[in-house]
């Protein structure tokens, strides 16, 4: 069984402050990373597809790592703002010639003003 | 959502009968796919589809059947809805299996069977 865990599940931060979060994939048979931004009432929007071990991607203040040999990824928000306020949804892609993502459950983040 | 709707946003429906969802896609993507979201699990994968006519199953398929007759659509069916397939239902679509832009997700429909 294919398993995605993302930690912690909800995060709680003022205005201003960066934050990290975690998910752990199986890092056998491997073949890309998601990372999704999901807003209250909206469809989840892809942030980055991470494929290669080592990878770094960054969109504004946000950037994501991978480390496909132990198998994780952390996704980081710097000087996070109200409107970071989402749920943040990793997914995991092993190999094959079909494409198909495995979801974590992901984190729920919460900026305060 | 850009190039991806899909219909209807919401419906109840009673337990026992067949209730279709559809998936409507202007990209001309290969591949095409269907989630259930519900509390504590994230989207799980039911079917998806990697061509016309091409369709397997995901983790959370029975009860559900779909179908891909011409690339723009795919249809989710459940064959006699139970309560235990209230969720909210996402379409999403990607071109290939190294899409570098992830995949776009349609709008939701939210399902009661009541």
């Amino acid at each position: 069984i294919l398993n995605v865990e993302q930690s912690p599940q909800s995060l709680h931060v003022q205005e201003g402050d960066s934050t990290n979060f975690t998910c752990s994939f199986p890092s056998s048979n491997f073949y890309a990373l998601h990372w999704y931004r999901w807003e209250t009432a909206k469809s989840p929007e892809a942030l980055f597809v991470m494929t290669l071990n080592g990878d770094e991607k960054k969109k504004g203040r946000i950037s994501a790592t991978l480390n496909t040999k132990e198998g994780y990824s952390y996704l980081y928000i710097k000087g996070s703002q109200p409107e970071d306020s989402a749920t943040y949804l990793c997914a995991f892609v092993y190999g094959g010639a079909t494409n198909k993502l495995i979801f974590g459950t992901g984190t729920l983040l919460a900026v305060q003003p | 959502d850009a190039g991806i709707t899909q219909s209807p946003r919401h419906k109840v429906t009673e337990t026992g009968t067949p209730v279709t969802l559809r998936c409507h896609q202007t990209e001309n993507h290969r591949y095409m796919y269907w989630y259930r979201q519900d509390p504590g699990h994230g989207l799980r994968l039911i079917h998806y589809s990697y061509g016309v006519k091409d369709t397997d199953k995901g983790e959370v398929s029975d009860g559900y059947s779909v179908s891909r007759s011409k690339t723009e659509d795919f249809l989710l069916t459940l064959e006699s809805a139970t309560s235990s397939q209230t969720s909210v239902y996402f379409c999403a679509i990607s071109e290939s299996g190294r899409d570098r832009l992830g995949y776009t997700f349609g709008s939701g429909t939210r399902l009661t069977v009541v």
